[in-house]
C-alpha cells in the first residue's frame, strides 16, 4: 500500500538554526511530491511541489526540498528558522493517473528564542 | 486573493444529528475535496468532487455523503452523527489536470459530537 512517512512528530529547533524535516513515500513510480504548512488555526498552505526535472525545488517562505529517488525520499530544508515558522507541516504524494493523494501524519515544529 | 470558506469554525451537535458542513470557494475551481484531520494521522480524504454533481470517494467515506449542486459549493453531510466522527474537517479546491493537487484550504471546521 502506499505510504507517506515523517518519522518526527516534534521538532524543536532554535531561531537562526537551520532545518530538515524528514519525508519518506512508498510507492512503485516517482509521484508527485509536495510540502503543505499549517499554522495554528488555520488551513494548509502548499510550499512547494515537485512534479519532474531539477530534484532540489524552492519554494514560499525561504524553504527548499530534495528529491532522492534512491532514497524514496522529499526532505524539507530552511537555512535559518525564523519564530514565525512554528507550525506543522505535512508531505504529501499524489499519484496522478489513479487520482489518490495521500498526506504524511505531520511534524510540529517548535522555534526556541 | 483565493478563498475558501468554511460555514463554521467551531460546531457541537449531538449523537445522531444530521450534520450539514458547506465549504464555498471564490476561485472557479473543478476540483473540490473534503478531508478530516486527526491527531497522529495527518489529512484523510473523505469525499471529492471534480465538477458539478460528480464525486468520487476517498479513503474513508463511510457514514459521510456528499452535495454539489453549484461549482463553488461542496457540502459534507453527516446523516446520522457519532461520537467517533468528532474532529476537525478541511475543505479544499484546485483546478484541474496536474494542479490536482495543490490545493487550496480553508480554515477547517472542529466538530464536536457529543
Amino acid at each position: 500500500a502506499q505510504s507517506v512517512t515523517q518519522p518526527d512528530i516534534h521538532i524543536t529547533v532554535s531561531e537562526g538554526a537551520s532545518l530538515e524535516l524528514r519525508c519518506n513515500y512508498s510507492y512503485g513510480a516517482t509521484p508527485y511530491l509536495f510540502w503543505y504548512v499549517q499554522s495554528p488555526g488555520q488551513g494548509l498552505q502548499l510550499l512547494l511541489k515537485y512534479f519532474s526535472g531539477d530534484t532540489l525545488v524552492q519554494g514560499i517562505k525561504g524553504f527548499e526540498a530534495e528529491f532522492k529517488r534512491s532514497q524514496s525520499s522529499f526532505n524539507l530544508r530552511k537555512p535559518s528558522v525564523h519564530w514565525s515558522d512554528a507550525a506543522e507541516y505535512f508531505c504529501a504524494v499524489g499519484i496522478y493517473n489513479f487520482n489518490k493523494f495521500y498526506f504524511g501524519s505531520g511534524t510540529k515544529l517548535n522555534v526556541k528564542p | 486573493d483565493v478563498k475558501v470558506t468554511q460555514s463554521s469554525r467551531y460546531l457541537v451537535k449531538r449523537t445522531g444529528e444530521k450534520v450539514f458542513l458547506e465549504c464555498v470557494q471564490d476561485m472557479d475551481h473543478e476540483n473540490m475535496f473534503w478531508y478530516r484531520q486527526d491527531p497522529g494521522l495527518g489529512l484523510r480524504l473523505i469525499y471529492f468532487s471534480y465538477d458539478v454533481k460528480m464525486k468520487e470517494k476517498g479513503d474513508i467515506p463511510e457514514g459521510y455523503s456528499v452535495s454539489r449542486e453549484k461549482k463553488e459549493r461542496f457540502s459534507l453531510i453527516l446523516e446520522s452523527a457519532s461520537t467517533n466522527q468528532t474532529s476537525m474537517y478541511l475543505c479544499a479546491s484546485s483546478t484541474a489536470g496536474v494542479t490536482l493537487y495543490e490545493q487550496y484550504f480553508g480554515p477547517g471546521t472542529r466538530l464536536t459530537v457529543t
